[in-house]
Parts: C-alpha cells; structure tokens; sequence
C-alpha cells in the first residue's frame, strides 16, 4: 500500500518552457504533498508544502512565482516550472502524507533537463 | 531553514561490522523520521520517534532519540550488502507540517 505515482520521470526542453510534474497517491488521501529537490549526490531540499484545497507553504528562497503549486484535490499534487531555464535543471520528487503522525511516501521522481 | 548535521557523509564497512549514523539539531524537534534511499531510488521511510529518549528496533536496526530531542542515532548491527545505501534523518518541525532531510549518510558495505 501507499503508493504515489509522479511523472513524468523524466523531461528534456528548451528553455522558457514550462513544465508541469504530476505527484498522485494511488491507494491513500494525501492531506498533505511536499515537493522536494534533489541535487547530485547531495540531500533532498523541501521546496514547497501544500495541504488539499489551500495555497502552498513555500520555503524561503523558493520563488512561488516560479514553481507554482497546486494541490486540487487528496489524491493530486502538480509543480509546474514556469518559463524554465538551464539552472532549473535538477531532480525533483514530491511525497505525500496521509496526515498528522504519518509518514511520507515518495514518488520516483522527475529529472528535469533544460537546454 | 533548518539547521540538521548527519555524520558521517559516508561510511565504508567489511560485510558483519556495525554502523552507526548521527543525526544533530540546533532546535527541539517535534518528531523524527529516518529514510534510506536506494542508489537510483527514492527514500523509503524506515521509523518515526515522537518520545524523548525513545528507542525503537527493527531486526538489525537500532533507531534512538536523544532526552532533548535534539539529536537521533541510526545503528545497523552486522550490517548486510543490502544495507547499502544512503540513510537521512529527517528532522519534523512544528506540527508535523514541514521536514527538513538531514545531509545523509551513504554506507557502502564490502561483501
């Protein structure tokens, strides 16, 4: 059980695309979705926080003009990474928690490649 | 953000040694997760402590969470080929609404 579900897994595009990342929770209600990201070799950085239904709690530095969150219903999270460019390059993963006191589950995550 | 050291970055061991990771906060902690996370994988949660002072075992793995709750321990006795990999603790701040990964641990054992 507790399955979630990101895509893609993986994006190439040009730069000043945007891009939209899926996270679902496949047999739970996420309450909440963290979307984190991950460089070579280096720890997961939590971006963003987003509870069902109300706007998403950024981390400081984290431009929310640019990576906008949406968290419509229990079951999906999306990220979407406007007008991207090269330095937005990174791999991002998305968990999500089923509520207070539980754990997080994580989706395979998403490499983004922007030329 | 939050302050979180793991120790050490990595750690090589012969297949049958122990292994321990420490994990160290400059705050209190609501609580306190630990993930490994698989080379190409993503982190798979492992436990969770709540309690000051709590120890919690799983099979080979030893989980403990310091009387301050500042500071946690991840020890791996006869640690095992498919121990590899990368251990984070992951630090719950506030009412469970955010967590910060710690740097990690990446062990790597020798068969």
């Amino acid at each position: 059980g507790a399955v979630v579900s990101q895509h893609p897994s993986r994006v190439i595009c040009k730069s000043g695309t945007s891009v939209k990342i899926e996270c679902r929770s496949l047999d739970f209600q996420a309450t909440t979705m963290f979307w984190y990201r991950q460089f070579p070799k280096q720890s997961l950085m939590l971006m963003a926080t987003s509870n069902e239904g109300s706007k998403a709690t950024y981390e400081q530095g984290v431009e929310k003009d640019k990576f906008l969150i949406n968290h419509a219903s229990l079951t999906l999270s999306t990220l979407t990474v406007t007008s991207a460019h090269p330095e937005d390059s990174s791999f991002y993963i998305c968990s999500a928690s089923g509520g207070r006191d539980q754990p997080q589950h994580f989706g395979d995550g998403t490499r983004l490649s922007i030329l | 953000g939050q302050q979180v050291m793991q120790i050490p970055q990595y750690q090589h061991v012969q297949e049958g040694e122990d292994f321990t990771t420490y994990c160290n906060s400059s705050t209190t902690l609501s609580n306190i997760q630990w993930y490994k996370q698989r080379p190409g994988g993503h982190p798979v949660f492992l436990i969770q402590l709540v309690k000051s002072g709590e120890v919690k075992k799983q099979k080979r793995l030893t989980f403990q969470f310091g009387e301050a709750k500042k500071n946690s321990s991840l020890h791996i006795t006869a640690t095992q080929t498919t121990d590899v990999g990368t251990y984070f603790c992951v630090l719950g701040v506030g009412n469970f609404n955010k967590f910060y990964f710690g740097s990690g641990t990446k062990l790597n054992v020798k068969p």
